[in-house]
């Protein structure tokens, strides 16, 4: 079973919005991480928050982590075309260092 | 980039076959982890390697094996092809194997199993 689920399954945004997506998981983490994936491709690194921390930012990203609902956003803010990806969130349950990814949000962001 | 980098890039085998995948790590990096990931689905972990021994693997059958090499580059067999094998396989390297370092992924090879 999915340890971390993405929702929704598929965005499709203008260029300029802001695109959020949300990951739910099941057990304690130690840290969550977001990826995206270019059409099959290699995951790009995105951001590590951990469970200790509830929001962290990098250019455009800003992620947010609520352990009490076990439950985590990703939010692009002035979408581009170029940001039209999958993207995962990847947690590790528990003690356990190997991460868990979800089925993915699959975001299209029309110029 | 990432500096992983995986060959081949695309390989067709028939059932029953074996195929080798080959993975380069990082520069710096001990830690290579493999992933499979089916069409429309998120990458499902293999299993890791850490400093040449293997450290941990997911819900995979033996017939899915590894090596990791002393200069930390890394190989996933898979025996016995079956169709449900086909998929992109994922590499990642990591500066260490406890699940607090970034994994930085290659491009991956996608397999398919006629």
């Amino acid at each position: 079973s999915q340890q971390g689920e993405e929702d929704p399954q598929a965005l499709s945004i203008q260029e300029g919005e802001n695109a959020t997506m949300n990951c739910s998981y099941k057990t304690s983490i130690n840290n969550l991480q977001w990826y995206r994936q270019n059409s099959g491709r290699g995951l790009v690194h995105l951001i590590l928050i951990r469970s200790n921390e509830r929001e962290k930012h990098s250019g455009r990203l800003r992620v947010t982590l609520d352990t009490s609902k076990k439950s985590s956003s990703l939010l692009i803010t002035a979408s581009r075309a170029a940001d039209t990806a999958s993207y995962f969130c990847a947690t590790d349950a528990g003690g356990s260092y190997i991460p868990t990814f979800g089925r993915g949000t699959s975001l299209i962001v029309h110029p | 980039e990432t500096g992983v980098t995986q060959s081949p890039t695309h390989l067709i085998k028939t059932r029953g076959q074996q195929v080798t995948l080959r993975c380069s790590s990082q520069s710096g990096h001990n830690t290579v982890s493999w992933y499979q990931q089916a069409l429309g689905q998120g990458p499902q972990f293999i299993f890791q390697y850490y400093r040449e021994e293997e450290n941990g693997r997911g819900n995979f059958p033996p017939r899915f094996s590894g090596l990791q090499f002393p200069n930390y580059s890394s190989e996933l067999n898979v025996n016995a092809l079956e169709l449900d094998d086909s998929a992109l396989y994922l590499c990642a390297s990591s500066l260490n194997g406890d699940g607090k370092e970034t994994q930085y992924f290659g491009p991956g090879t996608r397999l398919l199993v006629l």
